[in-house]
């Protein structure tokens, strides 16, 4: 069974650019939420998709956004990229329909740099 | 403010010793998780935890929940170079907010040959 996937694996962006980030997750899995993770702060929840519709959502600028699809892959999106977005975005998937299926697996992650 | 604390922030021990990683918190969790990272890499899940007093095993690895299912601890037994890394707890609540899962700041441990 394939894990989940993130692409690009790193990308460098200048301040003001925008950004997307993709994740494909577990076959199977509706459940995608996306994670920031910096030396400072640890990993922090930015939203989680859930077929299709945006279930919960973190504390984090309206510069970040994202989107699920019908085969449940996921993108987010920066924009008006700020120096301090230079982190490692996260995406995790799970079946998410009930308590007893959250365990959520992680994708290698997207390492952004904004110089 | 982290729902989640963990402790101790660092750990650097000799290989064959023994340790423990606390994760704490005021709230109660409908289940935790906990995971393993390596540098620039995702997250990998360990174990779940589901039940208040809960306890599993994973080879030298013991996992225990508390019975108010508050907080957990991982214990290594032996601990090995190949256990170095950062080691993560995560909570989730479950009824609106299942889909998240909020994290401990991490115990990076480190053992020595």
């Amino acid at each position: 069974k394939a894990g989940v996937t993130q692409t690009p694996r790193y990308l460098i962006k200048t301040r003001g650019q925008q950004v997307t980030l993709s994740c494909s997750p577990i076959s199977g899995h509706r459940s995608v939420s996306w994670y920031q993770q910096t030396p400072g702060q640890g990993l922090q929840f930015l939203f989680e998709y859930f077929s299709e519709t945006q279930r919960n959502k973190g504390n984090f600028p309206g510069r970040f956004s994202g989107r699920q699809f019908s085969n449940s892959r996921s993108e987010m999106n920066v924009s008006t990229l700020e120096l301090g977005d230079s982190a490692l975005y996260l995406c995790a998937s799970s079946l998410g329909d009930r308590e007893l299926n959250t365990e959520a697996f992680f994708g290698q992650g997207t390492r952004l740099t904004v110089v | 403010t982290q729902l989640l604390e963990q402790s101790p922030q660092f750990l650097s021990i000799q290989e064959g010793e023994n340790l423990t990683v606390y994760c704490n918190s005021s709230s109660v969790f409908s289940s935790l998780q906990w995971y393993r990272q390596e540098p620039g890499e995702g997250p990998v899940l360990l174990v779940t935890v589901v039940t208040g007093g809960e306890v599993k095993k994973l080879k030298r690895l013991t996992f225990q929940f508390g019975d108010a299912r508050k907080d957990s601890s991982l214990h290594i037994t032996a601990a090995q170079p190949g256990d170095t890394g950062l080691y993560l707890c995560a909570g989730r609540h479950g009824g609106s907010t299942l889909g998240r899962l909020y994290f401990g700041r991490g115990t990076q441990l480190t053992v020595w040959p």
